[in-house]
């Protein structure tokens, strides 16, 4: 079992829609998770980090963490065609101080 | 102002030569990391430092030996280049190491090595 999973995609919706994106975990004593978005040939850029479980809104982003199914999501309200990218989940795996593991990435493609 | 910035962003190179990638931090952050990212865009932690000091260091051939001179800066270099090194590394940095929990990465430009 991969650490960190991700559909690999591509996922496509269309501009206005929302966009899903889901990533399980192994390791259940993690505590850290990020959403990093990266455009082709550009590095990560960090989206949001959650914490604790529930849902963190951030603009058009909200992040969703539930621990006990070890699963966190990003939802992106109001897709824009700019929003098309790979978008990584990362998970601070336990007692691993400040290492992230990397899921494969979800690319998305917002279509006119 | 660039917060994480590296140098070169391209490296050509030929098998066998020695090379070195620089990345820089104006963030004020205590801890770095070199990240490498493969051809199948997989993104793994190869090295971290929080202030000065190596405190990851996962299975990566000692061909790669990273050096920190001081907090801002984060070297790595590489010896006797193979072809599978060919990949883009990325540098990271963040506040520290945090106590359970992780601080946010905040990521470099890239540097593109290729190996011919």
């Amino acid at each position: 079992q991969k650490e960190v999973e991700q559909n690999s995609g591509p996922l496509s919706v269309p501009e206005g829609a929302i966009a899903s994106l889901n990533c399980t975990y192994s390791d259940r004593g993690s505590q850290s998770f990020f959403w990093y978005r990266q455009y082709s040939g550009k590095s990560p850029e960090l989206i949001m980090s959650i914490y604790s479980n529930g849902d963190k809104e951030d603009g058009r982003f909200t992040a969703q963490l539930n621990k006990a199914s070890q699963y966190v999501s990003l939802l992106i309200r109001d897709s824009q065609p700019s929003d098309s990218a790979t978008y990584l989940c990362a998970v601070n795996p336990t007692g691993t101080a400040s290492k992230l593991t990397f899921g494969t990435g979800t690319r998305l493609q917002v279509t006119l | 102002d660039t917060a994480v910035s590296q140098t070169p962003k391209y490296l050509v190179t030929q098998m066998g030569n020695d090379k070195s990638i620089k990345c820089e931090q104006n963030l004020g952050h205590d801890t770095m990391y070199w990240y490498k990212q493969d051809s199948k865009k997989f993104l793994k932690i190869m090295f971290s430092y929080n202030n000065k000091e190596l405190i990851i260091n996962e299975t990566v051939p000692n061909r790669f030996s990273p050096k920190s001179p001081d907090k801002a800066h984060l070297n790595l270099h590489i010896n006797s280049l193979e072809l599978g090194d060919s990949a883009v590394y990325f540098c990271a940095s963040s506040q520290g190491l945090g106590t359970g929990v992780s601080y946010e990465q905040y990521f470099g430009p890239g540097t593109r090595l290729t190996v011919t």
